[in-house]
């Protein structure tokens, strides 16, 4: 167990629609990154938060967005849903930026959507 | 652009039968290269860093090995137990933030 919680485990959905994923970092951490992993595209770099600013921004579509929180959990928002955004979705956090021991990303167990 | 190619994409061992995985890398410059073993339906879980050349890290049946070009991970004797997709990242220099770039994965399967 990473310390990492994402929920829901599994979303069915339908095109056009929106949903919301939730994540938790491990205690203390402060940066929380987002990636899709799907069977043609591997794991993809979305978004990364650190302390609630936006840090880093990968191959995010227009009708996706994401923040994080006070508190420090992120959502991530996937609006106008089509049937190719069907995929795993990832959260990871990691301590702070910088500082080698710092760096390395802790996955949760994800989140499996289908839009059907 | 930076670039992860990782071989074979599949391998199929025998329980004992001792191998290597192959991680090749195109950044302009490695802040570090992780290793994440990932069962199916589930989380990457990492494995080990590595930060420059000539750096080995150990982990039970596990070695992963640094060079300027690429990486290894090898497997020691493995186990059924061992049977993942092990994915390899770069993190690269001048990156504002974390943005690890990932390589599709080794398939490995364990046969007992």
């Amino acid at each position: 167990d990473s310390g990492v919680t994402q929920t829901p485990k599994h979303l069915i959905t339908a095109t056009g629609q929106r949903v919301t994923l939730r994540c938790s970092p491990r205690s203390g951490d402060l940066s929380v990154y987002w990636y899709q992993q799907s069977l043609d595209q591997g794991l993809q770099f979305l978004i990364q938060y650190y302390n609630g600013e936006e840090r880093a921004k990968g191959n995010i579509l227009e009708r996706f967005s994401a923040q994080q929180f006070p508190d420090l959990h992120s959502e991530l928002n996937l609006s106008s849903l089509e049937l190719g955004d069907s995929a795993l979705y990832f959260c990871a956090s990691s301590s702070r930026l910088g500082g080698r021991s710092q760096e390395t990303q802790y996955f949760g167990p994800g989140t499996r959507l289908l839009v059907l | 652009e930076d670039q992860v190619t990782q071989s074979p994409e599949a391998l199929r061992l025998q329980e004992g039968e001792s191998s290597s995985l192959n991680c090749s890398y195109t950044v302009s410059g490695l802040r570090g290269l992780f290793w994440y073993r990932q069962d199916p339906g589930k989380g990457p879980e990492f494995l080990f860093t590595l930060y420059s050349a000539g750096e080995e890290k150990e982990k039970e049946r596990l070695k992963a090995t640094l060079t300027k070009k690429e990486s290894f991970l090898h497997i020691t004797a493995p186990k059924p137990e061992d049977s993942a997709t092990y994915l390899c990242a770069v993190l690269p220099e001048g990156n504002a933030g974390n943005m690890l770039t990932f390589g599709g994965g080794t398939r490995l399967m364990v046969k007992p």
